[in-house]
């Protein structure tokens, strides 16, 4: 059974920094591509974040690209965001996502399993 | 940048009734959409992608279709769980950018 579960949110002032932690179990994280969401209060979702499974392939939001850095542990099966520079505008819950396809050349684009969130706040 | 805009902003309806909900995408994105659905408090579900495929363990009285620019979510007979929020997400082939359109409520009339 797929099980994603986030950690690592909390309270950080503008211009600190946080990472996220994403535990995958009943599959390998190296098998898709896995993604970071998030939604603002009483906001819709943004994507933010795409890494391959096998591949070094990742890609960004405008929005965060030059600030946060996605990465992976096979090995621990856990997915990473680094978040530097936060800003008020990133409070939002963050959740990790199992891209829906299998393959690691393009991500299939639709996001099947998702984590429960990790509430990240940004303010003074 | 495909730009997904979703009608109406919320749906007040009551148990049992039929739902329609709308996603309008700003170019033709072929059937490359999903739905979701999340519920308050929840991570969002996967309904149904590439238009019309059926997500696992999504019931039947759940639909959707469309092509091209635009898409349709029906709910035949709403169940007391159905009453949530909906999101359309258009699938990128490139560039590297998928969206989500701003979502619909379902609430209970």
């Amino acid at each position: 059974q797929v099980h994603l579960v986030e950690s690592g949110g909390g309270l950080v002032k503008p211009g600190g920094s946080l990472r996220l932690s994403c535990a995958a179990s009943g599959f390998s994280l190296s098998d898709n591509y896995m993604a970071w969401i998030r939604q603002a209060p009483g906001k819709g979702l943004e994507w933010l974040s795409y890494i391959g499974g096998s591949t070094n392939t990742i890609y960004y939001a405008d929005s965060v690209r030059g600030r946060f850095t996605i990465s992976r542990d096979n090995a621990r099966n856990s997915l990473f965001l680094q978040m530097n520079s936060l800003r008020a505008e990133d409070t939002a819950v963050y959740f990790c996502a199992r891209d829906l396809g299998g393959g690691n050349t393009w991500p299939e684009g639709y996001f099947d399993y998702w984590g429960q969130g990790a509430l990240v706040t940004v303010s003074s | 940048e495909i730009v997904l805009t979703q009608s109406p902003a919320t749906l007040s309806l009551s148990p049992g009734e039929s739902a329609t909900l709308s996603c309008r995408a700003s170019q033709s994105v072929s059937t490359y959409l999903a739905w979701y659905q999340q519920r308050p408090g929840q991570a969002p579900r996967l309904l149904f992608y590439d238009a019309s495929k059926r997500a696992s363990g999504i019931p039947a009285r759940f639909s959707g279709s469309g092509s091209g620019r635009d898409f349709t979510l029906t709910i035949s007979s709403l169940e007391p769980e159905d009453f949530a929020l909906y999101y359309c997400q258009h699938r990128s082939t490139w560039p590297p950018a998928w969206t989500f359109g701003q979502g619909t409520k379902v609430e209970i009339k």
